[in-house]
Parts: structure tokens; sequence; C-alpha cells
């Protein structure tokens, strides 16, 4: 099976502007969970995304936001860009639920707010 | 609130060392323990994960020790090797709800 793939890989951006990334899971997995890491903070969970809607919510302000399609893939939305959202935004794909196996990452997208 | 608590931040060992990170957490209701291992540039890459009705796994070289009365768990890497210097998380979840607390994460340098 394919593994779970982020695009894009890298991207900069300036403050003000808004940011859309997307991921997409393992063949088979309907849950969609998105992290920020940054050196400081480390893992920080943002939200989970089962069957199409958000299940689970991080501490993060609604500039933050996401969406699931049909076919599981996943997008997420950072509007009105401050310097600190700079980080490694990850996503992992899981089955969702009754899940012994966990989350399997992708690579992330390395965000650079300038 | 931290729900998982790693340490140490950082550790050293020589090639064939058997380093040995902790966590700790609080919620009793967790019942799902992962481990990750992360290189530069990659995301983490689920390692070995424990149930709380076991006490230890072993897979390959990893193991994990989970003490359940004291609410902590930890990472053993036997006869270390260069390739494995590496950040590593641990994390706990509840199974159903599919939420993962992370911890703050431990690098490991093994020097050969």
């Amino acid at each position: 099976k394919a593994g779970v793939t982020q695009t894009p890989r890298y991207l900069i951006k300036t403050r003000g502007q808004q940011v859309t990334l997307s991921c997409s899971p393992i063949s088979g997995h309907r849950s969609v969970s998105w992290y920020q890491q940054t050196p400081g903070q480390g893992l920080q969970f943002l939200f989970e995304y089962f069957s199409e809607t958000q299940r689970n919510k991080g501490n993060f302000p609604g500039r933050f936001s996401g969406r699931q399609f049909s076919n599981s893939r996943s997008e997420m939305n950072v509007s009105t860009l401050e310097l600190g959202d700079s980080a490694l935004y990850l996503c992992a794909s899981s089955l969702g639920y009754l899940d012994t196996l966990g989350q399997f990452f992708g690579p992330g997208t390395r965000l650079t707010v300038l | 609130q931290q729900q998982v608590k790693q340490s140490p931040q950082s550790l050293i060992v020589q090639k064939g060392g058997i380093p040995i990170i902790n966590c700790a957490y609080e919620n009793t209701a967790f019942d799902y323990f992962p481990w990750y291992q992360q290189f530069p540039g990659k995301g983490p890459a689920l390692l070995i994960a424990i149930r709380p009705d076991v006490s230890e796994k072993k897979e390959g070289r990893f193991t994990i020790s989970f003490n359940k009365s004291a609410k902590q768990f930890s990472l053993h890497i036997m006869d270390s090797q260069p390739g494995d210097s590496a950040t590593y998380f641990c994390a706990a979840s509840i199974i159903n709800f599919n939420k993962f607390y992370f911890g703050s994460g431990t690098k490991l340098n093994v020097k050969p």
C-alpha cells in the first residue's frame, strides 16, 4: 500500500496570507489527524477528521481549519498567517476506531511564514 | 496540562549500549501507548506499541516496559546502532477516541 502523502512538501508565505495543505491517507483509512510540529512545542494535535466529520479538536485558534472529503483525503487551511505558524505540519492516517495499529504519518509540509 | 511527560530530552550512548527513554501519563483512561521514531526531514514512524494488559513487549531490538500502577512506560533499545540516532516520541491515546497525546521527544545520538 502507498503511504500517507502530503502536498506541497515546502511552502513559503508572508504574514497575513492564507495557505491550504493537502493530505492523502493510506487506502482504507478513514481517519486523518493533523499535527503541528515545532522545536519548542513538539507535536501538537490540531484536529482529526473521520468520515468527513471533525471528531476531535486541539487547542488552536479558529484560523486553523480543515475538512475531509468523501475519499478520505483531507485539507488543512490556515488563514491570516502569523510568524509563529512556521512549522512542520504533519498529517497521520489510521483506521479510525478500535484501532490497534496506530497512526501512520506523512512526510509533512514545511511551512515558513516571512 | 501536559498529558504525557517524556524524559530525557536528549541522550548520548555508545554503540552497543542500551538507551532507555521514559514516559509518564496522568489519564488512567489511556489504553494504547505507541512509540514513534523520527529522522530529520521525515514524519514520525510507528516503532512499537503496547496495550495496558501486558507489562512488556519486544519487537526486534526494541522493548516497551509498562507499569500500569505507576502510570509509566519506557522504551529500551538493545544493542543500539548509529542508525538508531533519531528523535523518539512516546504517545498515549484512548483507542475509541483516536486522539493522541505526544511526549516532547528524546533526541538519541548513538556514537560509533
